[in-house]
Formats: structure tokens, C-alpha cells, sequence
């Protein structure tokens, strides 16, 4: 089945405790993107990624990172997490960055408070 | 000033009814446009794309309009099972840009 998994679906953790949200594709698609979503806010674009190896900054990357080792990993990590990134993550895909009409499919979600 | 704007709502309507939201975005370069349904707390998931020439998929129909730079969605004879949070979304240049969504209340 074509999906685009996320782990952990539920995380608490304490400030500065680094974590790792892992995020996977079977799709083979080339792009990848890390969203966070809080009430009144709506979707906001941390980071994505056009191929492998190739990262860019999106709306709100401050206290984030990723890599894109392999075409289906996509890793969101928190060196130091604070309460302002409690929030609810999303991983998408699509099969391109650059083709016409070509959608995003998206992961379960991560739900995350930092206390 | 954000890409793409939309009336937050909420809609609240009758079953039955027919209810249409509109979108505009800033970039008259976009590309690719789709509206997505999100239910409360779940992943966004894809209702249709859209396209200039207007597409319909049973209950719902979307239009394009780049000469004003608006995206409608239609909803004709609504359920309750329509009731979510409507995102437009635009493509430009590879990056996806999301509206803060409108939401629908469909009630008995």
C-alpha cells in the first residue's frame, strides 16, 4: 500500500531533550515536507526537500534540522525542543517537485508536547 | 501578505444545501492548485485539483480563475459527512503553500 508513515504518532518530552521524528515514503517520490499545524495558524512549512541531499528552509525552521540520506527517509529532529514547538507534525510527499498538477500525500501526524 | 488567503468561516448550513468557498493567492506565477479536506486533528487529504477549464467530481465542482487569482469550491446537496476544515492549496515553483482553511459545519 503507497503511504507515507510517521514515528512516533504521540510524543511528551521534557525541554533540550533532543528527539528524532522519523518520516517514510514508499512511493518514490523525490519531495518531501515537514509541516506543523497549531490552532489559528494553520498548516506552516518547517523544512523540504527537493531530492536527495537537497534540503531548504520553509516558513519556520528555526530550532529544527533534516536530512534526506535516502530518497524515502526524511527525519525531523529537535536538538533542544522548548514548549513553543508542542505542536501537531505532518510528513508529505509528492512524486515531484517540479510536475504540473502533481499533489502532496501526507503522514498520520505526530503529536508532540514539550513540557 | 500570504499566498493564499481564505475565509476561515465557520459555515454553518443545513443539510441539503449547496455552499461554495473561494481562495485567492498573491502569485499570478502559481502553478498547480487543489483543494484538501482536513478532519479534525487527521492528515490532510486530497478532494480534487483544479483546473482552468473547471472539474467536477459528483457533489463537488472547482474552478480556477488566474485572471483574478481565485480558486471556488462548490458543494452541492450537503451531508453531514461533508462537515471538515476545506484547505486551498497552490503550487508554486516546487513548494506547496497552504490557506488557513474554512470550515464547514453541515448540520441536521
Amino acid at each position: 500500500e503507497a503511504q507515507v508513515t510517521q514515528n512516533p504518532r504521540y510524543l511528551i518530552t521534557v525541554t533540550g531533550k533532543k528527539l528524532t521524528v522519523t518520516c517514510s515514503q514508499n512511493m518514490n517520490h523525490e519531495y518531501m515536507s515537514w509541516y506543523r499545524q497549531d490552532p489559528g495558524l494553520g498548516l506552516r512549512q518547517i523544512y523540504y526537500s527537493m531530492n536527495v541531499e537537497v534540503t531548504d528552509k520553509g516558513d519556520v525552521p528555526e530550532g529544527y534540522k533534516v536530512s534526506r540520506k535516502e530518497k524515502r527517509n526524511f527525519p525531523l529532529i529537535l536538538e533542544s525542543p522548548s514548549p513553543n514547538q508542542t505542536s501537531l507534525y505532518f510528513c508529505a510527499s509528492s512524486l515531484s517537485p517540479t510536475a504540473i498538477g502533481e499533489t502532496q500525500y501526507f503522514g498520520p501526524g505526530t503529536r508532540l508536547l514539550v513540557l | 501578505r500570504k499566498e493564499v488567503e481564505q475565509d476561515p468561516g465557520p459555515f454553518n448550513v443545513p443539510e441539503g444545501a449547496t455552499v461554495a468557498f473561494n481562495c485567492t493567492y498573491s502569485n499570478s506565477a502559481s502553478q498547480s492548485f487543489f483543494w484538501y479536506r482536513q478532519d479534525c486533528r487527521k492528515e490532510p487529504k486530497l478532494l480534487m485539483s483544479v483546473y482552468s477549464s473547471g472539474n467536477e467530481d459528483g457533489r463537488f465542482t472547482a474552478q480556477l480563475n488566474r485572471a483574478s487569482q481565485y480558486i471556488s469550491l462548490l458543494i452541492r446537496d450537503s451531508k453531514l459527512s461533508d462537515s471538515a476544515t476545506y484547505l486551498c492549496v497552490v503550487r508554486l515553483r516546487g513548494k506547496f503553500y497552504f490557506g488557513s482553511g474554512t470550515k464547514l459545519n453541515v448540520k441536521p
